[in-house]
């Protein structure tokens, strides 16, 4: 099955500073990598996605990269805020059998004020 | 529209209890998925249904049995509690796209 490695686990940063986290895949036919933002005590929100036919997407201060050869994608965010601080998961999924995600193990980010 | 909604939000079991917890969702969606969250994990994907009256395993099955009779419900039971099953469980939906919608969580605690 789909295995999804993530890191790093912890990343602090100061505020103003980007972010990258970083996340390897195991399936070749996953074509799916949304990533998830988590707030203490909250669901998992969906922050950004990407399909296997997109190299590259940006959504304001967040961005995501998807290598398909190398089997992974990354997490951008830049101009961090305090906000920001949160666990972020990555996820990937395949078009076939039960299409459901698999996570990573998360990255708890802190951004320091 | 409450979008995925999850029943009861806290619960203490004692080991060797049962219990079931009800995932609802109003969205339509065929695809439904229960996962369990420990400390310092990501979800963990334990039974899901891809549409009414279908169910199967995922990666941590044992312990739990699930019902999906209805397209909106999709049930998570523990025949017999414990400890190890002390976790943040959470349901989820999507349509025949992508995008998962999540519940709000149930934390349980076995004792």
């Amino acid at each position: 099955g789909e295995n999804v490695e993530q890191h790093p686990s912890t990343l602090s940063v100061q505020e103003g500073d980007s972010a990258v986290i970083k996340c390897t895949y195991s399936d070749s036919a996953s074509n799916y990598f949304p990533w998830y933002k988590q707030e203490l005590g909250k669901r998992p929100q969906l922050i950004i996605d990407i399909r296997s036919n997109v190299g590259e997407k940006k959504d304001q201060r967040i961005a995501v990269t998807l290598n398909k050869t190398a089997k992974h994608f990354s997490l951008h965010i830049t101009e961090t805020q305090p906000e920001d601080s949160a666990v972020y998961f990555c996820a990937a999924i395949m078009d076939t059998g039960r299409r459901a995600l698999t996570f990573g193990s998360g990255t708890r980010l802190q951004v320091q004020p | 529209n409450a979008g995925v909604t999850q029943t009861p939000k806290f619960r203490v079991l004692k080991t060797g209890q049962s219990m079931t917890l009800l995932c609802a969702q109003d969205m339509n969606h065929e695809y439904m998925y229960w996962y369990r969250q420990d400390p310092g994990m990501g979800l963990r994907l334990i039974h899901y249904s891809v549409g009414e009256g279908t169910t199967a395993k995922g990666e941590v099955p044992d312990g739990y049995n699930v019902s999906r009779l209805k397209k909106q419900n999709f049930l998570l039971g523990l025949e017999s509690a414990a400890p190890s099953q002390t976790s943040v469980y959470f349901c989820a939906s999507r349509p025949q796209s992508y995008e998962q919608y999540f519940g709000p969580g149930t934390r349980l605690t076995v004792t």
